[in-house]
């Protein structure tokens, strides 16, 4: 069974710009969530889909949206690029919704703003 | 509100020693589930371990052990005769039903361990 597919693994962008991430889950899951990762911060939530709909957010700017496909497929975009977006993002799939659920992580996009 | 702390931010042992990744959690639920994931440098976070808040027996598998207590909000977790595969950056995480029923995940800032041969 494929495991989660982060596209692409490396990208530069130049200030201002804006970028557009994708991500496949595991055949089966329906739960997509976008992870930020930075050195100080850590992993921050920024958002999770589940057939198609947003259900939770994390706290980040309305800079960040998402949206998840009817084949379960996510995209992440980040709009109007700032140096301090600069981080690995990390997409997790999940076969439910419930607390007790495991997540099933991808390799991560390398983000880098110049 | 959700916390999770790792207090230690990176941890360096020798080959065959064991150490011990700390991991204090808050929460106002009384139902909640704690994670522990591992992350090497390829990327991918790797799911080790969930404990429910209902159960506190301890739990072995292999040189991984986990130390769940709920008086301390402590769920820690040990390596016995380390490793240097074992090297990676170690997550811990707490999961509480949000409203409408969904997972909310709160990840700790991670510990990132080096094992020296």
């Amino acid at each position: 069974k494929a495991g989660v597919t982060q596209t692409p693994r490396y990208l530069i962008k130049t200030r201002g710009q804006q970028v557009t991430l994708s991500c496949s889950p595991i055949s089966g899951h329906r739960s997509v969530s976008w992870y930020q990762q930075t050195p100080g911060q850590g992993l921050q939530f920024l958002f999770e889909y589940f057939s198609e709909t947003q259900r939770n957010k994390g706290n980040f700017p309305g800079r960040f949206s998402g949206r998840q496909f009817s084949n379960s497929r996510s995209e992440m975009n980040v709009s109007t690029l700032e140096l301090g977006d600069s981080a690995l993002y990390l997409c997790a799939s999940s076969p439910s919704q419930g607390a007790n659920t495991e997540a099933f992580f991808g390799q991560g996009t390398r983000l880098t703003v110049v | 509100a959700q916390k999770v702390t790792q207090a230690q931010t990176e941890i360096s042992v020798v080959e065959k020693e064991d150490v011990t990744l700390d991991c204090v959690y808050e929460t106002r639920d009384t139902t909640y589930y704690l994670f522990w994931y591992k992350q090497p440098p390829s990327g991918e976070l790797v799911f080790l371990i969930r404990r429910n808040s209902f159960d506190e027996q301890n739990e072995i598998s292999g040189r991984y052990s986990w130390n769940f207590q709920k008086s301390t909000s402590s769920f820690n977790f040990t390596i016995t005769a380390s490793q240097v595969v074992d090297s990676a950056v170690y997550f811990c995480a707490l999961s509480e039903a949000g409203s409408g029923g969904y997972q909310k995940v709160t990840f700790g800032i991670g510990t990132k361990l080096q094992v020296i041969p």
